[in-house]
């Protein structure tokens, strides 16, 4: 089975300012993908960026860019000139392909960005 | 209009109601997910309907019994429910693709606010 860990419960960042949300995982699987999710107020779950373990380039998505680490089994999620929409709690997921989506979620980091 | 519709937003239920959750996705996919959100807590997925014959029923109870009456929609009957069911249950649906490497992400509602007094 596997896990995925956010080990940052909340973290806060000033406006304009870059900060670097940690995600860890273990899976025995060779082939996989990983997702940031963002769950503002609003409540729905928007995704942010997604990586695919067979690429060892990072992804980027404007200002959102991941660090992956797939040997340490680490994928960080960067926020570059932070904005106050960024408040959101986010989410680091782990999916196995094949068949429907099985997902597997970590706990959440609750990021504030600070006027 | 978002893709997937939830409803209702809230609801308050005594431990005695029969209620429905409600989800309609409007993205064309062909799979569809209850997921369950409590605070300090992993997502726990709770079933999974795929081309509209469920696939997972991750150990729910039976206070819980979904329905899918087609790919589009898909609801949550809720009966004789406790306190701690009280959460938020989110809706998501995706594309599965049959074979291949190809992935859909899933995508999200907003969420049923579920409070059992």
């Amino acid at each position: 089975a596997q896990t995925v860990t956010q080990s940052q419960p909340e973290m806060s960042v000033q406006e304009a300012e870059t900060v670097t949300l940690s995600c860890t995982y273990d899976t025995s699987e060779s082939n996989y993908y990983l997702f940031w999710y963002k769950q503002p107020p609003s409540r729905q779950m928007i995704l942010v960026i997604r990586q695919e373990a067979y690429k060892q380039q990072n992804a980027t998505e404007n200002r959102f860019s991941v660090n992956f680490q797939k040997a340490a089994k680490s994928f960080s999620l960067k926020i570059s000139d932070s904005q106050l929409g960024d408040t959101a709690m986010y989410f680091c997921a782990f999916m196995k392909p094949g068949g429907y989506q099985k997902v597997t979620f970590g706990t959440g980091t609750k990021l504030q960005v600070i006027p | 209009e978002t893709g997937v519709t939830q409803t209702p937003r809230h609801l308050v239920m005594g431990m005695t109601n029969k209620k429905s959750l409600k989800c309609e996705q409007h993205l064309g996919h062909n799979a569809m997910y209850w997921y369950k959100q409590s605070a300090k807590k992993p997502l726990e997925l709770m079933f999974v309907y795929n081309f509209k014959e469920q696939t997972e029923n991750n150990s729910v109870p039976s206070r819980f019994s979904p329905e899918c009456p087609n790919s589009s929609h898909l609801f949550l009957h809720l009966h004789t429910l406790q306190p701690e069911d009280s959460a938020l249950y989110l809706c998501a649906s995706s594309q599965v693709f049959l074979g291949g490497r190809e992935v859909s992400p899933l995508h999200f509602g907003n969420g049923t606010r579920l409070t059992v007094t």
